[in-house]
């Protein structure tokens, strides 16, 4: 049973491009978590997400950042117009649908996409 | 989510059990404990939850006293690849309404020594 998977696993791009980040849940996975590390400092909640809804997505800068989970194919974080201040690892992680009777959140993180702005 | 404290490095000779303690003073009643790591650079590493009761698995035991206000993560018997931050996060279950984001505090340094 795979893991999460994130591609790229590394991204450089310049001021002003944009930034395309992907994750894969796990198989029968649901829901999608995007977490952001900045160098030197913890993680941090961006958005969560289900088969074409965002639930909640209080901790996204409010401009240039968006993020989608179509109902075919990976979760999407896109980030336009990159500034140096958002080079940082950008972690995935997905969780199953809850079941009745039990608690089945476990969030299970993927390996990464390492943002690099020039 | 109740906020969790821990104590931000600790050692521990490989092959000994490795004792991470964490408070969680405010927690409520449908709090989970959860405990995840990351080793350098990687990603985060989910180990173990419990609710009430003591948990075990083939990574670690969670230990969480009578009245849920602290717990510990014991790692039986360290190795150097388990040298990395370790992550105590209080967190709503299933059902509870929230969106169960992890909010993840500074964490434990352990550096497991040769």
């Amino acid at each position: 049973n795979a893991g999460v998977m994130q591609n790229p696993r590394h991204l450089v791009r310049r001021r002003g491009q944009e930034a395309r980040l992907r994750c894969s849940p796990m198989k029968g996975h649901s829901h999608v978590y995007w977490y952001r590390q900045l160098p030197e400092e913890g993680l941090k909640f961006m958005v969560y997400l289900q088969k074409e809804n965002i639930i909640d997505e209080s901790g996204m800068p409010k401009e240039r950042f968006s993020a989608e989970f179509p109902k075919e194919g990976p979760s999407i974080l896109r980030i336009q117009q990159v500034v140096r201040g958002d080079s940082a690892a950008y972690f995935c992680a997905s969780s199953p649908l809850p079941t009745s009777g039990g608690f089945t959140d476990t969030q299970y993180f993927g390996p990464g996409t390492r943002l690099t702005v020039l | 989510d109740a906020k969790t404290t821990q104590p931000p490095s600790m050692d521990c000779a490989e092959g000994r059990a490795a004792n991470l303690p964490c408070n969680h003073s405010t927690i409520s009643g449908n709090e989970y404990v959860y405990w995840y790591r990351q080793i350098h650079s990687q990603g985060p590493q989910y180990i173990i939850h419990g609710l009430k009761n003591n948990e075990t698995n083939e990574m670690a035991s969670l230990i969480i006293t009578e009245d849920r206000k602290s717990s510990t993560l014991i790692l039986p018997h360290a190795t150097l690849r388990d040298t990395a931050v370790y992550y105590c996060i209080a967190i709503v279950g299933a059902g509870g309404g929230a969106t169960n984001k992890l909010i993840f505090g500074t964490g434990t340094l352990l550096a497991v020594q040769p």
